[in-house]
């Protein structure tokens, strides 16, 4: 069974621009998690969606959005791009609440 | 608010030794699960073990185990053997914060594990 797919691996993007970065669950996941990893604060929790809709959200701004698509494949986007943004964004897929998590290889993202 | 703890930011080990990676956790939860993850320097996280608050047994999982003690809220992962690719950070975890079944991993500071010839 294929694992979790992220793409793009590695993003090069300025301050002030967006960015979306794209994931793929193991086939028969239907949650999807976000997650962003940087040496400063470790992993920290962006948002989860299950079947389109988003059950929860972490503390971060607004500039920080995502979507869960009917294939269970989700997007996450990044508005006016900080400085601070830059770091490993991690995507997990599950079958549900209660399964444990599978994580994809990352995207990198450096913002300059 | 759930919260994991991990206190050796590196360790340095023999090959072939067992090692063991400390995790403290806390939470107001009855229910809750606890994992633990290894992450290789190409950045991916590999899941290695799980451990349900309910399961009255230690997980195990090939040469890895969870030494599980609840009352003292631990969770630390032992490594039998250790292989010259057991190399990476470990993460331990906590399924917490569940919201309408939200799923929200909590992450500790990690573990540098790192296994000498």
């Amino acid at each position: 069974k294929a694992g979790v797919t992220q793409t793009p691996r590695y993003l090069i993007k300025t301050r002030g621009q967006q960015v979306t970065l794209s994931c793929s669950p193991i086939s028969g996941h239907r949650s999807v998690s976000w997650y962003q990893q940087t040496p400063g604060q470790g992993l920290q929790f962006l948002f989860e969606y299950f079947s389109e809709t988003q059950r929860n959200k972490g503390n971060f701004p607004g500039r920080f959005s995502g979507r869960q698509f009917s294939n269970s494949r989700s997007e996450m986007n990044v508005s006016t791009l900080e400085l601070g943004d830059s770091a490993l964004y991690l995507c997990a897929s599950s079958r549900d609440t209660y399964y444990e998590q599978y994580f994809g290889p990352g995207t990198r993202l450096t913002v300059t | 608010a759930q919260k994991i703890t991990q206190t050796q930011p590196g360790m340095f080990v023999q090959e072939k030794e067992a090692v063991t990676l400390d995790c403290t956790y806390d939470t107001s939860d009855q229910s809750y699960g606890l994992f633990w993850y290894k992450q290789p320097s190409s950045g991916e996280m590999i899941f290695l073990i799980y451990q349900g608050s309910y399961d009255e047994q230690n997980a195990t999982e090939g040469r890895y185990s969870l030494n599980f003690q609840k009352a003292r809220k631990s969770a630390n992962l032992v490594i039998s053997a250790s292989q010259l690719g057991d190399s990476a950070m470990y993460f331990c975890a906590m399924r917490g914060g569940l919201i309408q079944g939200a799923q929200k991993l909590v992450f500790g500071q990690g573990t540098r594990l790192t296994i000498n010839p």
